[in-house]
């Protein structure tokens, strides 16, 4: 049970690159997201998912696309990278809703420097 | 609108002291407060949770609606307690979590 894996670990991109950040939960889980890490701004939601083919806008949504085809998988894409989307990229997720006090579980992380 | 707020970026107390990381937030509806804590080269990992009413690793926090507050306690620190702690707030079914801004929190021997 790896629980919630994130790849790549780290990533260095120039502005204008686009690429693909990576999550997957092996729990079965139905509901995933998507933070970005900030100093001095804690954790912002980006995107959301409730179930497999179901996402939703987080607070900072802009510049970002997801989809979830599975209920493992949950990508996030950058389509245009830009400098202001150098964060550190958390993946987290939770079993389903109506769970009161419903536990997320986190991946471990990607850092992202964009140039 | 939800909000935290975790006014102090940094807390820092001598090994023994008690520690007290302050959180205080803004939901219109019944909120489910919890803590999360980061330890270094860790995946950030759930601390506790109100409705819980659970002490985990000698922490406790109690959920005050009049102050809207969900203050972080310990009696007495350890060095193995520095950590970055998260306040965070979600509506009935805690996916939504709204993290407030975090504290760190440094034990020293």
């Amino acid at each position: 049970n790896a629980g919630v894996t994130q790849t790549p670990k780290f990533q260095v991109l120039k502005t204008g690159q686009s690429m693909t950040l990576q999550c997957a939960q092996d729990m079965n889980h139905e509901y995933m997201s998507w933070y970005r890490q900030d100093p001095g701004m804690g954790l912002r939601l980006i995107h959301y998912s409730v179930g497999a083919g179901i996402t939703d806008q987080g607070e900072v949504p802009n510049g970002y696309n997801v989809s979830r085809s599975t209920t493992e998988d949950f990508p996030l894409r950058l389509l245009s990278a830009a400098p202001s989307q150098t964060s550190v990229y958390f993946c987290a997720s939770s079993y389903g809703a109506g769970i009161v006090g419903n536990e997320q579980f986190f991946g471990p992380g990607t850092r992202l420097t964009v140039l | 609108a939800q909000r935290v707020t975790q006014p102090e970026k940094l807390l820092s107390v001598f090994k023994g002291a008690p520690v007290e990381l302050k959180c205080n937030y803004s939901y219109s509806g019944s909120p489910e407060l919890f803590w999360y804590v980061q330890y270094s080269r860790q995946r950030l990992q759930l601390l506790l949770r109100h409705i819980s009413r659970e002490s985990i690793k000698g922490f406790t926090a109690d959920l005050n609606k009049g102050e809207t507050s969900f203050h972080l306690k310990k009696p007495f620190a350890q060095e193995e307690d520095s950590a970055m702690y998260y306040c965070a707030l979600s509506g009935y079914n805690g996916n939504k979590l709204v993290f407030g801004a975090g504290t760190i929190l440094r034990v020293k021997s």
